[in-house]
């Protein structure tokens, strides 16, 4: 089955540390995304990647950091300095058809901050 | 640029009566529209989608929602709501193309369903 996995499905962390998300992708998109969601807010993007080796800022990129180097893969690490990384983050790709953007979600991660 | 404006971040509907989310979007070009349905923890699935063509479109689960150019609608509605239609839903339109080039979802309707 193609689809994006993203691990861990929860994940708590201590104030002052860096914690690493994963996202994975197995349906050959060029194009990736990370979403942050709080309650009443939307997605919010954080970072996106259109091709391998390259990747911009989103909306809300402050405190956080990405690499893409492989297709398949695209990592997203919460340093400490972003002040409240309480938060359930998804993981896009998108698909180009024709005239039009699609996207397909990840199953998200939940990072508390104790 | 694309925006997209759902009225109402919360509805309530008893189990049983019609379901009705509204979309109202903003757009430069021909849109594209999507409804995406999201569960508590977890990632957004694809409800339906307008790219051309029919503008009744119908979806998974009892979905269908109407593409209306000249209000610049794309309601979503179920004619029967069941207890497990509670979700968030999101209306979303395709980007043009040009910055993060993907899509541009509204800040998400959570319904409600009163047994």
């Amino acid at each position: 089955d193609g689809g994006i996995t993203q691990s861990p499905k929860y994940l708590f962390r201590k104030e002052g540390q860096n914690v690493t998300l994963s996202c994975e992708q197995n349906l050959n998109h060029d194009a990736m995304y990370w979403y942050r969601q709080d309650p009443g807010q939307g997605l919010r993007l954080i970072y996106y990647s259109q091709i391998v080796n390259d990747f911009q800022k989103g909306d809300i990129a402050e405190g956080y950091s990405v690499s893409r180097e492989k297709k398949e893969s695209f990592p997203l690490t919460v340093t400490s300095a972003q002040k409240n990384p309480t938060a359930f983050y998804l993981c896009a790709s998108r698909l180009r058809i024709g005239g039009y953007n699609e996207q397909f979600f990840g199953p998200g991660t939940r990072l508390t901050v104790l | 640029a694309q925006s997209v404006t759902q009225l109402g971040s919360h509805v309530s509907v008893s189990e049983g009566a019609l379901v009705l989310l509204r979309c109202n979007y903003s757009s430069s070009v021909p849109p594209y529209l999507f409804w995406y349905v999201q569960y508590p923890n977890q990632g957004l699935q694809l409800l339906l989608k307008y790219t051309t063509g029919a503008t009744l479109v119908k979806g998974i689960n009892g979905f269908e929602a109407e593409f209306k150019k000249s209000e610049t609608s794309f309601h979503l509605t179920k004619p029967s709501a069941h207890m497990s239609d509670a979700a968030e839903y999101f209306c979303a339109v395709s980007d043009s193309g040009g910055g993060a080039d993907g899509l541009t979802f509204g800040k998400g309707t959570h319904l409600i369903i009163q047994p």
